[in-house]
């Protein structure tokens, strides 16, 4: 039930951009992001509903598309504060209470 | 934005005791909390389900009596780790779900280090 996430970890330098991908084999019903940094708690970025992209976050956006049950986050012109790990979190159609499962994280790094 | 609060940080005790961790949320009620545990470099492993007034739900494979949780209010939950041993060493995160519309986001606290010796 463990959602996919790719890659494992990237290399950034400040400005570039980068992708990551979550894709699960159970149809959705909403999609979370979070970044974690090391020793902290994970923190929301944002949430995606049915067919919602949404802009939010530094400049950091995200997509969904329901059909695939996959999701992507975009980050855009990358600053060094965007080094952490990336987790996406699953809430599966039906299930009670918001429970989420989360994919093993991309790891990102931003150089200067 | 919405704050949980998670104490203690950080915890050292001897095999054999057992550990409460609190878990609050400060600036909203949340009806459902979420106990998770990290290993290092890994990800989120749900522990179980905790929702006010009434039993936890546990995921497959956690012992239940190992890990008891209360939900006691609309703003606390609590996990006691019963006769702790090496093994329960861990990174222990809640989470508190607050509810906007039909969206359930998930806030978390900051996290406890349990060190068991």
């Amino acid at each position: 039930q463990q959602p996919v996430q790719s890659p494992q970890a990237v290399i950034l330098r400040e400005g570039e951009d980068a992708v990551i991908n979550c894709s699960s084999s159970k149809a959705l019903y909403s999609v979370h992001w979070y970044r974690q940094k090391h020793g902290e708690a994970p923190v929301f970025l944002m949430i995606l509903l049915k067919g919602g992209e949404q802009k939010g976050h530094e400049k950091i956006s995200a997509s969904f598309n329901e059909k695939k049950q996959q999701s992507s986050l975009y980050l855009t012109a990358s600053q060094l504060s965007y080094s952490g790990t990336y987790f996406c979190g699953t809430e599966i159609l039906g299930n009670s209470w918001g429970k989420l499962q989360f994919g093993a994280g991309t790891q990102v790094v931003v150089t200067p | 934005g919405a704050v949980v609060s998670q104490h203690p940080s950080r915890v050292i005790c001897k095999s054999g005791t057992s550990v409460k961790i609190e878990c609050r949320s400060l600036d909203f009620q949340a009806t459902t909390m979420f106990w998770y545990r990290q290993f290092p470099k890994q990800s989120l492993m749900l522990m179980a389900t905790s929702n006010e007034g009434s039993k936890a739900t546990y995921e497959q494979g956690v012992e239940k009596d190992k890990f008891l949780i209360n939900h006691a209010s609309l703003t606390l939950s609590t996990l006691t780790v019963t006769s702790a041993h090496p093994e329960d060493s861990s990174f222990y995160i809640c989470s508190a779900r607050e509810a906007r519309g039909a969206k359930n986001i998930q806030y978390f606290g900051a996290g406890t280090r349990l060190s068991v010796l």
